[in-house]
């Protein structure tokens, strides 16, 4: 049973606009949300994270949101550059903090 | 340069062979992890390891095995009982003390591609 859900395998988006990727979990237990970005054949890198408490944090052109009651998190990217092209994953931390768990990611493009 | 590194980068394997992959981390952290990485789909964890001597079953743990005898290094065995070795595997660390601001943060390395032939 995935916790951690990125329903859109893929999104494209003009240089210079929006990307805006959605992530939603199922487990109420989860208190901390990352994004990751990752370029093929390499480790991800940290972006850009929200605690439970918080419903939006921002850095530079990344801002995460955070709706609890919808169990629903959003990266917003803007303006989107070409260099933003890459799979960005969702990730949670819940009770125990056993290990952080991943959504299936999102690749995204952004056409130049 | 603090880090993780992960070697082979890309290896190679006979079925019914067993492999160990690499994963040392010089950052001093406590917790280290191993993922394996399927296309399409997202972080499977295999093993973790919060300190040393001590070590967990992840989600997959079914035909791998893992060793933590030093705080640097948690190094991988894939034996000949995982039926599906042919993946991207991921090594990750983290401060486990929560008065570390990257607390929450789990660093990764570069990541080795097995490839079962």
């Amino acid at each position: 049973d995935q916790q951690v859900k990125q329903n859109s395998p893929s999104l494209s988006v003009q240089e210079g606009r929006i990307s805006i990727l959605n992530c939603d979990y199922t487990n109420s237990m989860f208190d901390y949300f990352l994004w990751y970005k990752k370029y093929p054949a390499e480790g991800p890198t940290f972006l850009i994270s929200i605690s439970s408490i918080k419903d939006k944090n921002e850095d530079g052109r990344f801002t995460v949101f955070l709706n609890k009651s919808a169990k629903h998190l959003s990266l917003h990217i803007v303006p989107s550059q070409p260099g933003d092209s890459a799979v960005y994953f969702c990730a949670a931390w819940g009770t125990g903090r056993r290990a952080l768990t991943f959504g299936s990611g999102t690749r995204l493009q952004v056409q130049p | 340069d603090g880090g993780i590194t992960q070697s082979p980068k890309y290896l190679f394997r006979k079925e019914g062979q067993n492999v160990t992959l690499s994963c040392e981390q010089n950052l001093n952290h406590d917790a280290m992890y191993w993922y394996r990485q399927d296309p399409g789909q997202g972080l499977r964890l295999i093993y973790y390891s919060q300190i040393v001597n001590d070590f967990q079953k992840g989600d997959i743990a079914e035909g791998y095995s893992v060793s933590r005898e030093k705080k640097e290094s948690f190094p991988l065995t894939v034996t000949s009982a995982q039926k599906n070795p042919t993946a991207f595997y991921l090594c990750a660390s983290r401060h486990s003390g929560q008065v570390f601001s990257s607390y929450n943060e789990q660093f990764f390395g570069p990541g080795t591609r097995l490839t079962v032939l």
